[in-house]
Order: C-alpha cells, then structure tokens, then sequence
C-alpha cells in the first residue's frame, strides 16, 4: 500500500487566525492531490485539486482566498484556512493519487480543525 | 458527469447476519467503483474496488461486492456482520479515465451491528 499523513490531526484556533494543515505522501510522489471537508455525519465534499508547480483548482462554491492551497512539492500540499471562522470548523482530508495498474487513492486521516 | 445514491443512511443488523448496503451510480464513462470504510473521527479506508476487471469483487474483512452495468448497482455485502464492522461507510465512483480523476462520494451509509 501507500501512505499519506496530515498534521496535524487536530488543531483548535481562534476566530480569526490562519491555520495551516499538511498533507503528505509518505512513499511514493503524488503531482496531484485532493482536499475534501467533512461536516459531522455528512458525506466528504471535495473542496479543490492541488497541483504541484501550478495553480490549484477550486470546486465551485469554494473561496480559494479564504483556503489557500498551495502544492510546494511531489510530495506535499498544505491548505491554509485563512481568517478562520466558527463555521470553517470540520473534519479536512486530503487525498494522493497513486498509480500502479491504475490510480488509487489513498487518504490522510484527517485534520479536526476546531475555531472558536 | 458521474453521481453515486446510497439508497439507506442508515442501516441496523444484528450480529452474526448478513449485511446488504446498497448503491447504485450513473457515470459518463465505464467507472471504476469503491467501497470505502470511515469509522468515527478516522480516516477513509478502501474495503474493495471495481476496475473493469471480475464483476464481483472481493475485498478485506470479509466484505464483497458485484457490479451490475444493467442495473447500474453496486451492493456491499458481507455474509455475517461483526460488531467491529459498525461504521459509515462510503460509495465511491471515478471515471475509468487511466488519470487521477476527481473521487464522487455517495451520501455515506451508517451501520449499526447489535447484540
């Protein structure tokens, strides 16, 4: 199989502060991987595409200068949660795309992100 | 375009019998389909998958599941349910491009597995 770690795994900030959550392949390089956030006991809604040495892509509804995403190598990506507020509290994951007779994907465990 | 219905939110099972969560999907291209596994506060794990290969798929923990392209369906089934199986669990499709395509969750099933 293949690895992916977030961290951190949970993170409380306060109304208004930036977080940044890492998303990272582990043993196997990844040009594009995935954000998704997950409300309590609702489905994961894929938030945007990082690429790596490019721009990301934003799902429509999603602010991208509210969730920067920037995707500084083949093996990471960071999504930074910028003037954070309450309603931004959720479950992030991401996901790297591996490929061997076809892509997979593998998922990180996950950020709770907690504003107050 | 490609979308996924979970067609239960939630379903309860006593231990020791059989498990039917079903799905079923509509895709533009021929898809790749996935089960995966969420239990609470974790991340996703990937109970099976369908690449076009054998129509039923066999996947961890007992778990399998039979692609129907004339029903568009794609059940998760276990033959005898296991209190550590009570979880959410999630229907995935993909478009079978050969490319890393975007993921489409379904609505997500709870299991719920009593004495």
């Amino acid at each position: 199989g293949a690895v992916v770690s977030q961290h951190p795994s949970w993170v409380i900030c306060k109304s208004g502060t930036s977080v940044k959550i890492e998303c990272r392949s582990l043993d196997f390089q990844a040009t594009t991987m995935f954000w998704y956030r997950q409300f309590p006991k609702q489905s994961l809604m894929l938030m945007a595409t990082s690429n790596e040495g490019s721009k990301a892509t934003y799902e429509q509804g999603v602010e991208k200068d509210k969730f920067l995403i920037n995707h500084a190598s083949l093996t990471l990506s960071t999504l930074t949660v910028t003037s954070a507020h309450p309603e931004d509290s959720s479950f992030y994951i991401c996901s790297a795309p591996k490929k061997t007779v076809f892509y997979e994907q593998y998922f990180g465990p996950g950020t709770r992100l907690t504003v107050t | 375009a490609q979308s996924v219905t979970q067609l239960d939110s939630h379903v309860s099972v006593s231990e020791g019998t059989p498990v039917l969560l079903r799905c079923n999907y509509s895709s533009s291209y021929s898809p790749s389909l996935f089960w995966y596994v969420q239990h609470p506060n974790k991340g996703l794990q990937l109970l099976l998958k369908y690449t076009s290969a054998a129509t039923l798929v066999k996947g961890i923990n007992g778990f399998e599941a039979e692609f129907k392209k004339s029903e568009t369906s794609f059940h998760l089934t276990k033959p005898s349910a296991h209190m550590s199986d009570a979880a959410e669990y999630f229907c995935v499709v993909s478009p079978n491009t050969g490319t890393a395509s975007k993921l489409t969750f379904g609505t997500g099933t709870r299991l719920q597995v009593t004495l």
